[in-house]
């Protein structure tokens, strides 16, 4: 089965730093982008950011509003990508998922986790 | 503020047909695919509609997808209680170097 689970998730004071895992199962994990997609509490999605694989270097995008703060990373000998959140704010309070781009729909996210929420408070 | 523009909300009866609209601009749906995902209560979002107007296996073909210029269309047809839920648009923005997606509507079968 084609999976991804995320992890890693909690509550963390603003200002601090929390690192999220998510792991991949069921496909041939090296071949493919991976992106983070978050949504607050009763909100909307909002794109986090994405890691490519090894033959577009692991080059990374992020939306503007985390930019400087987060860094997603892979390990592709472990099927897994982390997003590393620091300088945290109320703000980034989210249910995070990690999403499988797919290039042969155009990168649509085809795979979705089941998320691992995030709350910044004091 | 969404890049994409969605209704807040629609609604239908049972049997009856909607469509879900997503305004957006030339840097995003003017340039590039739109896709349609949905977001069933507590679940995560699932792939709906890729490049405009495909559907991923096993989505019925209740569920279309349309664009023209820089708005898409999501329609659904025959609709049943169980298709309840939030209804999103997403795209690449040229722009913003960003995936970007529309605030999200909220379907309500009456």
């Amino acid at each position: 089965e084609v999976q991804l689970v995320e992890s890693g998730g909690g509550l963390v004071q603003p200002g601090g730093s929390l690192r999220l895992s998510c792991a991949a199962s069921g496909f041939t994990f090296s071949d493919h982008y991976i992106d983070w997609v978050r949504q607050a509490p009763g909100k909307g999605l909002e794109w986090v950011g994405r890691i490519r694989n090894r033959a577009n270097s692991y080059t990374t995008d992020y939306a503007a509003s985390v930019k400087g703060r987060f860094t997603v990373s892979r390990d592709d000998s472990k099927n897994s990508v982390y997003l590393q959140m620091n300088s945290l704010k109320t703000e980034d309070t989210a249910v995070y998922y990690c999403v499988r781009p797919t290039v042969t729909m155009s990168f649509a996210f085809d795979i979705w986790g089941q998320g691992t929420m995030v709350t910044v408070s004091s | 503020q969404s890049v994409l523009t969605q209704p807040p909300s629609v609604s239908a009866a049972p049997g009856q047909k909607v469509t879900i609209s997503c305004s957006g601009g030339s840097s995003n749906i003017g340039n590039d695919y739109v896709f349609w995902y949905q977001q069933l209560p507590g679940t995560a979002p699932k792939l709906l509609i890729y490049e405009n107007n495909k559907r991923p296996s096993g989505i019925p073909d209740r569920f279309s997808g349309s664009k023209s210029g820089t708005s898409a269309t999501l329609g659904i047809t025959g609709l049943q209680t169980g298709d309840e839920a939030d209804y999103y648009c997403e795209a690449w923005d040229s722009s913003l170097s960003a995936r970007v997606f529309g605030g999200g509507t909220k379907l309500t079968v009456l």
